[in-house]
């Protein structure tokens, strides 16, 4: 069964710092992996993905993520925080096999970014 | 403008109430999935459906149904709410394989259940 750790419930970053959110998993073959964010009171916006290539990916407002094959990791990283990211974050990750993949969520990693 | 809508946004009810919750998207996506959101707990998928007519069971089935009648609509029920489907629901939509948005979820606004 394939799974999807976060193990930050909340990072705490100042504004203008660097900000890593982190993001771990487990599927069968090769994982399709996905960041999205969560805004208070609005649905999931997707930020960024990868597929196959490059393992740094860049998604919207400035955010990256690098795939970690050795690691199973997936880590989404901003360079320079700004308030107006602080919302929560989910990591997801499906196979890549053909036809209908169940994508998987992790349990959320809330930002918060002190001005 | 592309969207996913769901109406309606909050609902307040009591035990053993049929409701629906109805999810509209005007992509033409053929996935379309239902998951709940608890805290600790993230999001956990209730239903999916790969085309008209097709629908199967996600992680966590139990006390919902769904229909997939039309390509646009995705309607949830729940035929005999409980307390611990109180929840945040989100009904979301994707494309099969297409060049550049495999996969990409686009998620509706979001229900807000109460089950009293």
């Amino acid at each position: 069964a394939q799974s999807v750790a976060q193990p930050e419930d909340q990072v705490k970053v100042a504004e203008g710092n660097p900000l890593t959110v982190k993001c771990t998993y487990s599927v069968s073959g090769n994982p399709y992996l996905f960041w999205y964010v969560q805004y208070p009171n609005r649905g999931l916006q997707f930020l960024l993905k990868y597929i196959t290539g490059d393992n740094l990916v860049k998604g919207s407002y400035g955010f990256e993520a690098e795939f970690n094959k050795s690691q199973t990791s997936f880590h989404l990283k901003k360079p320079s925080a700004l308030v107006s990211d602080s919302a929560l974050y989910f990591c997801a990750v499906r196979g890549n096999s053909g036809g209908y993949q169940k994508v998987t969520f992790g349990t959320g990693t809330k930002l918060q970014v002190i001005p | 403008e592309a969207q996913v809508t769901q109406n309606p946004r909050y609902l307040i009810t009591v035990t053993g109430k049929k409701l629906t919750v109805t999810c509209s998207q005007n992509m033409n996506h053929e996935y379309m999935s239902w998951y709940r959101q608890d805290p600790g707990l993230g999001l956990r998928q209730i239903y999916y459906s790969m085309n008209v007519e097709v629908t199967d069971k996600g992680d966590v089935p139990e006390g919902y149904k769904v229909s997939r009648k039309e390509k646009r609509n995705f309607p949830l029920i729940l035929e005999s709410p409980s307390p611990n489907q109180t929840s945040l629901y989100f009904c979301a939509s994707s494309a099969p394989g297409t060049s550049g948005s495999t996969d990409t979820q686009y998620f509706g606004p979001g229900t807000r259940l109460t089950v009293l």
